[in-house]
C-alpha cells in the first residue's frame, strides 16, 4: 500500500509569493495534519483536518490556510511568503481524528529567497 | 518554558554502546507519549509508544515517570543504523496534536 505522498518535493519561492502544497493520505485514512519543521527544530503543528473540517489549528498566522477534499487529500496554502517560512512541511495522516499513530509523508522542502 | 524539552546533544557513541535520551514535559495533563526517529532529511517515523509501566522493543526501552514528568529512551548495543535524530512527543487527552521536542542527534561510530 502506498504511504502518505506529498508534492512537490522541493520548491523555491520569492518573498511575497504564495505557495500551495499537496498531500494524499494513506488509503482509508480520513485525517490529515500539517506540520512545519524548521532546521534544527522538531515539527510544529499547523492544522488538522478530519472529514473535510478543520479540527485544530496551531499558533500560525492567518497567512496559513488549508483545506481537505472529498477524497481526503489536502492542500496547505501560504500567502505573502516570508524568509522565515523556509522549512520542511510535513503532512501526516491517521485513520481518525483522535488516532495517535500518525504516518508522515516525505515532506515538501520550501525555500523562500 | 517549552512544553517538551530534550537533551540538547549531539551524542557520539561507538558501536555497541548503551545510550540514554531524556525528555521532560511541562503539561501535567499530557497523557500519551512517544519516541519518533528521524533520519537526515527524512520524515519522522514512530519508534515506540511509552507506557507508565515501561516497555521494551528489542534493544530499545522506554520509561515514563508521570510524577516527575519525565520520559526516557535507552538504546542498548548501538548499531550504525541507529544514527538519527530522536524526537520526544507528547499529546494531551484525545488531542490529535503531536507536540515534539527539538530532538537529539545520535551518531554511532564504527
Amino acid at each position: 500500500d502506498a504511504g502518505v505522498t506529498q508534492s512537490p518535493t522541493h520548491l523555491i519561492k520569492t518573498r511575497g509569493q504564495h505557495v500551495t502544497l499537496r498531500c494524499s493520505p494513506i488509503s482509508g485514512h480520513k485525517s490529515v495534519s500539517w506540520y512545519q519543521q524548521v532546521l534544527g527544530q522538531g515539527p510544529q503543528f499547523i492544522f488538522q483536518y478530519y472529514e473535510k473540517e478543520e479540527r485544530g489549528r496551531g499558533n500560525f498566522p492567518d497567512r496559513f490556510s488549508a483545506r481537505q477534499f472529498p477524497n481526503y487529500s489536502s492542500e496547505l496554502n501560504v500567502n505573502a511568503l516570508l524568509l522565515g517560512d523556509s522549512a520542511l512541511y510535513l503532512c501526516a495522516s491517521s485513520f481518525w481524528q483522535g488516532a495517535y499513530e500518525q504516518y508522515f509523508g516525505p515532506g515538501t522542502r520550501l525555500t523562500v529567497t | 518554558r517549552k512544553e517538551v524539552e530534550q537533551d540538547p546533544g549531539p551524542f557520539n557513541v561507538p558501536e555497541g554502546a548503551t545510550v540514554a535520551f531524556n525528555c521532560t514535559y511541562s503539561n501535567s495533563a499530557s497523557q500519551s507519549f512517544f519516541w519518533y526517529r528521524q533520519d537526515c532529511r527524512k520524515e519522522p517515523k514512530l519508534l515506540m509508544s511509552v507506557y507508565s509501566s515501561g516497555n521494551e522493543d528489542g534493544r530499545f526501552t522506554a520509561q515514563l515517570n508521570r510524577a516527575s514528568q519525565y520520559i526516557s529512551l535507552l538504546i542498548r548495543d548501538s548499531k550504525l543504523s541507529d544514527s538519527a535524530t530522536y524526537l520526544c512527543v507528547v499529546t494531551r487527552g484525545s488531542n490529535y496534536k503531536l507536540t515534539f521536542g527539538k530532538g537529539t542527534l545520535l551518531t554511532v561510530n564504527p
